[in-house]
């Protein structure tokens, strides 16, 4: 069936790091894929997406490719800042009959100033 | 726009108890999804609705939930009797469509269930 797999956290970086988040789907088709983040005490919001291979989706420094030769959306940031610390999902959706999103496990990203 | 506005934020409850979140979708918004988060699970989908029809309950966990979408502007999740492993984060989210061709699906806050 269609999922996605996340590098557990949780990740620990200092204030300026490269960030790397890795994220691999299993999927039929062709899907969308999605990361949403989620602060604290809050709900997820949609932080990058995109829509067929090749693409690549970006949103206040974050960047992710999709990659249809490796089945990949890897998460990334030249340079993080404590404002960032928060958990990350990648997602899939489909649309259609199975018209929802499927959700990886989550990955904390710690940033220590 | 307000953005989808779940009600209780928070709510302690006795097993057994009759429990019912609530969920207002962003106007216009023809979707609208019933999340689940756990620390063992993650992410769960519940049940979506398309226009006010159920579509997809098949991740509703039993018979003790049930979900309405009276109108396009309110839905509810209803758990009863409740138990203890009910505790959870529960997430109403609406969508203008569905997931295809990367529509983003806004969440509300969410409604933090603690079963006693």
């Amino acid at each position: 069936g269609n999922s996605v797999t996340q590098m557990e956290g949780p990740v620990t970086l200092s204030e300026e790091a490269f960030l790397t988040i890795n994220c691999t789907y299993t999927a039929t088709g062709y899907p969308s894929l999605f990361w949403y983040v989620q602060y604290p005490g809050e709900g997820l919001q949609l932080l990058l997406k995109a829509t067929k291979a090749d693409d690549k989706g970006s949103n206040k420094g974050f960047e992710a490719t999709y990659r249809k030769e490796t089945t990949s959306f890897h998460l990334e940031k030249g340079s993080v800042q404590v404002s960032d610390s928060a958990v990350y999902f990648c997602a899939l959706g489909y649309g259609g009959a199975t018209n929802k999103l499927i959700f990886g496990t989550g990955t904390l990203l710690a940033v220590q100033p | 726009d307000a953005g989808v506005i779940q009600s209780p934020r928070h709510e302690v409850t006795e097993m057994g108890q009759e429990v019912t979140l609530r969920c207002k979708p962003i106007s216009g918004h023809d979707y609208l999804f019933w999340y689940r988060q756990t620390m063992m699970r993650g992410l769960e989908l519940l049940i979506y609705f398309n226009n006010n029809v159920p579509i997809d309950d098949s991740g509703m966990p039993e018979d003790r939930f049930s979900a309405k979408m009276p109108n396009a502007s309110f839905s509810t999740l209803k758990i009863q009797p409740s138990e203890p492993r009910d505790s959870a984060v529960y997430f109403c989210a609406s969508s203008l469509a569905g997931t295809s061709s990367g529509n983003t699906i806004y969440f509300g806050e969410g409604s933090w269930l603690t079963v006693v």
